[in-house]
């Protein structure tokens, strides 16, 4: 099946850090959404981007729709122990049906 | 306005035993969908449905069967447990993606041990 590339795996970083992670595909997206998820818990919406080039913030969190449509990335602002959780890319695609592709996660460990 | 809500919440089966993962959600949607997360692996999806009365086979189908009979009810079910079916599954509800706002909603998950 589809895939899609998410990078970093895993990272540390100390409290007040600023988190950069990104995923890629070889194939087209209309739309890319980022989730957080904790422990324990289903994945929470933390921002969608429809269109291109679309730069979108949610307070701390910062997310872009790659001009190529085969890539996005999701920005942290000055981490906060509460942030440590798994972080998910999502795409869509179209091929007959829409259907949500996932990347396999970055997990972040916040270090106070 | 609970969102999406999954039962169980944990549930440990034998190997060959039957169970059936029941979700709902309360926003109207169109779309619900299954998905299976193993570590590693992100999310998988499993089945799908895109209104009440159909549903469709999604990346890892096999194993499993699923019935949409009611608009907010998605059943997903394991007529034979097998071990590789332990996972974590979590039920995700959206609009049509031709509307606005199609994002998908995750509920809290169930938690599958098949021994």
């Amino acid at each position: 099946g589809q895939q899609l590339n998410q990078s970093p795996q895993s990272m540390f970083i100390q409290e007040g850090e600023d988190v950069s992670m990104n995923c890629t595909s070889s194939s087209i997206f209309n739309t890319w959404l980022w989730y957080k998820q904790d422990p324990g818990e289903g994945p929470v919406l933390l921002i969608a981007l429809y269109k291109a080039g679309e730069l979108t913030s949610n307070g701390r969190l910062t997310a872009q729709f790659g001009i190529t449509r085969k890539d996005s990335f999701l920005n942290i602002s000055a981490s906060i122990p509460s942030d440590v959780g798994i972080y998910f890319c999502a795409g869509q695609t179209y091929s007959g049906t829409y259907k949500y592709i996932f990347g396999t996660g970055t997990r972040l460990k916040v270090l106070a | 306005n609970a969102g999406v809500t999954q039962t169980p919440k944990f549930r440990v089966l034998k190997t060959g035993q039957s169970m059936t993962l029941l979700c709902a959600q309360d926003m109207n949607h169109e779309y619900m969908y299954w998905y299976r997360q193993d570590p590693g692996m992100g999310l998988r999806l499993i089945h799908y449905s895109v209104g009440e009365g159909t549903t469709a086979k999604g990346e890892v189908p096999d194993g499993y069967n699923v019935s949409r009979l009611k608009k907010q009810n998605f059943l997903l079910g394991l007529e034979s447990a097998a071990p590789s079916q332990t996972s974590v599954y979590f039920c995700a509800s959206s609009y049509s993606p031709e509307t606005p706002n199609y994002e998908q909603y995750f509920g809290p998950g169930t938690r599958l041990t098949v021994t």
